[in-house]
């Protein structure tokens, strides 16, 4: 089984500026089946990046999913006070169990 | 357009099982997999299973086996999830999510698009 370590746990930073998201997975794998998730208080989780970097449809493109390997990275540049939030990368591919990271929450 | 409507909050005794519904509309129900989520209060998130609408195949987390059945009905295009033996570990929102496929080259990318509301369980004394 594929473990995600996320990191930092907690990024504190104010709106315009720009939030580096690490996921780290425990063994390489591909980046077709790495995805981003945002998910505010109350609300299910959201597609943001899928593949490692192609946004959804509807995602600002000031969200910037990259990496490869082990090491994978989401970019959000210019914060927004509605980016404000955890993210959740997940590895996704066609056998189970799929696993998620234990998150990254970026506060005000 | 798509929809996952869950079934509402639940409160349970310890030992006693658990149904929560996930009614699908706003596309071919047999043509996505559905899958359950669930997310501890201040958790994060932990994937249980999922179903093939299809023809009702399913796979579940290690964690979860025995106890576990996830069934679907074709004819009001309804995903259940029932869990048994509830533990105070158990106290959570649970989530369907629809599974997309895309193809990439000679592969296929997946993801999940669509989400139902989440229905909170909560297993007390």
């Amino acid at each position: 089984e594929i473990v995600l370590t996320q990191s930092p746990g907690t990024l504190s930073l104010s709106p315009g500026e720009s939030a580096t998201l690490s996921c780290r997975a425990s063994q390489t794998v591909s980046s077709r089946y790495l995805v981003w998730y945002q998910q505010k208080p109350g609300q299910a989780p959201r597609l943001l990046i899928y593949g490692a970097s192609t946004r959804a449809t509807g995602i600002p493109d000031r969200f910037n999913g990259s990496g490869s390997g082990t090491d994978f990275t989401l970019t959000i540049s210019r914060l927004e006070p509605e980016d404000f939030a955890v993210y959740y990368c997940q590895h996704f591919d066609t056998s189970p169990p799929l696993t998620f990271g234990g998150g990254t929450k970026v506060e005000i | 357009q798509v929809q996952l409507v869950q079934s509402g909050a639940e409160v349970t005794r310890p030992g006693a099982p658990v149904r929560v519904s996930c009614s699908i509309a706003g596309y071919t129900f047999s043509n996505y997999y559905i899958h359950w989520v669930r997310q501890a209060p201040g958790q994060g998130l932990e994937w249980m299973g999922l179903i093939d609408p299809r023809g009702g195949s399913t796979e579940y987390a290690q964690k979860f086996q025995g106890r576990v059945l996830m069934t679907r009905d074709t004819s009001t295009t309804t995903v259940y999830l029932d869990l048994t033996s509830l533990t105070s570990e158990d106290t959570a929102v649970y989530y369907c999510a629809r599974r997309a496929r895309i193809r990439s080259g000679y592969y296929y990318i997946f993801y999940f698009d669509y989400w139902g509301q989440g229905t909170l369980v909560t297993v007390s004394s």
